[in-house]
């Protein structure tokens, strides 16, 4: 898997973007870039994920640079119950189970 | 909803117990996973499987065995349970295949502490 690198804290006010980066600049040309979110004493959540193309679900939004060197998820109108460990995973879909879950991003929703 | 259920999120258990932690998954995935999670030490993924009755070792699988007799289960057995084994245990599955687009399905986890 790639190694991936994140800020380890950011802090973002209620109903305002947080906008989390992650930067991947060893990626393969087959490795996807996952986010997951891990709130307090509970089992890591799938995000999302892309190739190249940015991304958008119900919960986020991905972009991803041209080079795919680094990513950035989004968080459109963050709210309190968004504050978690914020994980970006870079590596090929069929070799789920071998995620390298390093420290993340600690994503603190203030009011 | 889709669903991964760890049958207990709090153990507290003596040095040299067998203890069994049991991943139930609802959303017939051939893949299921192990994993521990520590302070500074991000998610080490201890035994994984691909299929029933099959099961492979990960990146720290001493200590630990694995049981998959049925598709949707798999256990994880401490076969007597040592204080370095305190952690929070986090159970996973995953989908094969067409159809695998690489997301991790977690369970809620298991938090063991070992006197």
């Amino acid at each position: 898997d790639a190694k991936t690198t994140q800020p380890p804290s950011m802090d973002c006010a209620e109903g305002r973007a947080a906008n989390l980066p992650c930067n991947h600049s060893t990626i393969s040309g087959n490795e996807y870039v996952y986010w997951y979110r891990q709130i307090h004493s509970q089992g890591p959540q799938y995000i999302i994920h892309g190739l190249k193309n940015n991304e958008t679900n119900e919960m986020a939004s991905l972009i991803i640079t041209e080079d795919r060197k680094s990513s950035t998820l989004i968080l459109p109108h963050a709210t309190l119950r968004d504050t978690a460990v914020y994980y970006c995973i870079v590596r090929v879909a069929t070799n789920a189970g071998k995620s390298t879950f390093g420290d993340g991003t600690t994503l603190t929703v203030k009011p | 909803d889709v669903k991964v259920t760890q049958s207990s999120r709090y153990l507290v258990k003596r040095t040299g117990e067998k203890v069994f932690l049991e991943c139930v998954q609802d959303m017939d995935h051939e893949n299921m996973f192990w994993y521990r999670q520590d302070p500074g030490l991000g998610l080490r993924l201890i035994y994984f499987s691909y299929d029933v009755k099959m099961k492979e070792k990960g990146d720290i699988p001493e200590g630990y065995s694995v049981s998959r007799e049925k598709k949707e289960r798999f256990s994880l057995i401490l076969e007597s349970a040592s204080t370095n084994q305190t952690s929070m245990y986090l159970c996973a599955s995953s989908r094969t295949g067409f159809a695998n687009t690489g997301e991790l399905f977690f369970g809620e986890g298991s938090r063991l502490t070992v006197l």
